[in-house]
């Protein structure tokens, strides 16, 4: 079967760093997201893994194993206005994302 | 136009009432989804439309949902006899083609936030 999992809440301090981890269980794999939403907005696309490896962008970067099934999100120098909902999404052989339930980052002064 | 556009932002309505739901997704993108979005879960597929067409229906709940899109552009999305489990918030994204990749992302709407009472 098919299953993602990231954890449902998150709190980290302005000025820190977070790593957001997602795991999922998957036959076919084409790839994952990362997608930023902030409370009553759309997501945002964030970043996109398909190879093995750290992608960095800016602030945040994104993590793949394909082999553990785990991804994470790493957001550096935390600002208040990365408190948002976090969302991690595999693609899998049909092309159909399949979602986690997303993880809800405070950050606290 | 520049983003995806969803119509009503809220919508109130009463059980057993029907519901029209409208997305205008970004100008030239042939692809777009309906999402549905509970407290707590992960966005529940709904319906993928490439062009007029829907090739994958197969996450519409019930037969009481239904959707269509016209022009290749705007889509609705209706839900007929409401009932409270219907109460989510219900997102459109656009894509410039079906072929997802990390170079042909979703782009989202701010949704529509759906109350049954």
């Amino acid at each position: 079967g098919q299953n993602i999992d990231q954890p449902t809440e998150m709190t980290a301090t302005e000025g820190a760093i977070v790593q957001i981890n997602c795991t999922y269980q998957t036959s076919g794999f084409n790839g994952l997201f990362w997608y930023q939403q902030h409370a009553g907005e759309a997501p945002t696309f964030l970043s996109y893994n398909v190879l093995d490896g750290l992608e960095e962008k800016g602030r945040f970067s994104s993590f793949l194993s394909r082999s553990k099934g785990y991804s994470y999100l790493l957001l550096k120098e935390l600002q208040m206005k990365d408190s948002a909902s976090y969302l991690c999404a595999f693609m899998d052989s049909n092309y159909q994302l399949i979602w986690g339930a997303g993880t809800k980052l405070i950050i606290k002064p | 136009g520049a983003g995806v556009s969803q119509s009503p932002s809220n919508k109130v309505t009463e059980k057993g009432k029907d519901v029209e739901l409208r997305c205008d997704p970004i100008s030239g993108h042939t692809a777009l989804y309906w999402y549905r979005q509970s407290l707590g879960q992960g966005l529940e597929f709904l319906i993928y439309f490439q062009g007029n067409s829907a090739p994958d229906k197969s996450g519409l709940p019930s037969d009481r949902f239904s959707a269509e899109r016209t022009g290749g552009s705007v889509s609705t999305l209706t839900i007929q006899r409401t009932q409270q489990e219907d109460s989510a918030v219900y997102l459109c994204a656009s894509s410039l083609l079906g072929d997802l990749s990390g170079a042909n992302v979703l782009t989202f709407g701010a949704g529509s936030r759906l109350t049954v009472l």
